[in-house]
């Protein structure tokens, strides 16, 4: 069964810039599993950031950024507030209709 | 502007039954495909279904697949998931979703908006 690894936790100071990845158990993520984000705050449902890739939801400050990285996705940071520490969540396509999520990552700034 | 209201969460004896309901309103119902992704108690996301805008194809994860089943009107925009043989672990928070505005191939079966969720307990 495939897995979608993210870091369990991460932290950044204000202003600076993160990188948050999203990877397989087995192989590499590529533009052709669609990768999205979301970000998440207790009590609250998810919402967009970025889908297919790279592609920012409507709203979303040019501070969030989508990309691959080696062989996984990742969403960058950058400029980060306090208000963005949240949870933040990848989703890979995996085919046939179906996406898996990551775990996702408890971001902190600090 | 997008919007998705889901009902029908509540709490239910194990082995029991229960339908969501997602009413759609801001877009054309018909062209997007919609999902169902549900949130146990401190955990984290976990995508249970989806169905094409057409309503001709549907797809389950493995914890669900046999007991749940998505449905769509595209006459009343409304998005189903009936639940059968419901277990402790299916209590969750349940998420309606929407592909992206811009979305192609793959992307469209992604959550791109989202509903505010019901919760369904599961407990005797």
């Amino acid at each position: 069964q495939t897995v979608v690894t993210q870091e369990p936790s991460f932290s950044v100071s204000p202003g600076g810039t993160v990188t948050l990845t999203c990877g397989l158990s087995s192989g590499s993520v590529s533009t052709s599993y669609y990768p999205s984000w979301y970000q998440q705050t207790p009590g609250q449902a998810p919402r967009t950031l970025i889908y297919s890739t790279n592609t920012r939801s409507s709203g979303v400050p040019d501070r969030f950024s989508g990309s691959i990285l080696g062989n996984k996705a990742a969403l960058t940071i950058t400029g980060a507030q306090a208000d963005d520490e949240s949870d933040y969540y990848c989703v890979l396509y995996m085919g046939s209709g179906t996406v898996v999520f990551g775990g996702g990552t408890k971001l902190t700034v600090l | 502007e997008v919007q998705l209201l889901e009902s029908g969460g509540g709490l239910v004896q194990p082995g029991g039954s229960l339908r969501l309901s997602c009413a759609a309103s801001g877009f054309t119902f018909s062209s997007y495909a919609m999902s169902w992704v549900r949130q146990a108690p401190g955990k984290g996301l976990e995508w249970v279904s989806a169905i094409s805008g057409s309503g001709g194809s549907t797809y389950y994860a493995d914890s669900v697949k046999g007991r749940f089943t998505i449905s769509r009107d595209n006459s009343k925009n409304t998005l189903y998931l009936q639940m059968n043989s419901l277990r402790a672990e299916d209590t969750a928070v349940y998420y309606c979703a929407k592909g992206p505005r811009y979305c192609s191939g793959g992307s469209c079966y992604s959550p791109g908006h989202w509903g505010q969720g019901t919760l369904v307990t599961v407990s005797s």
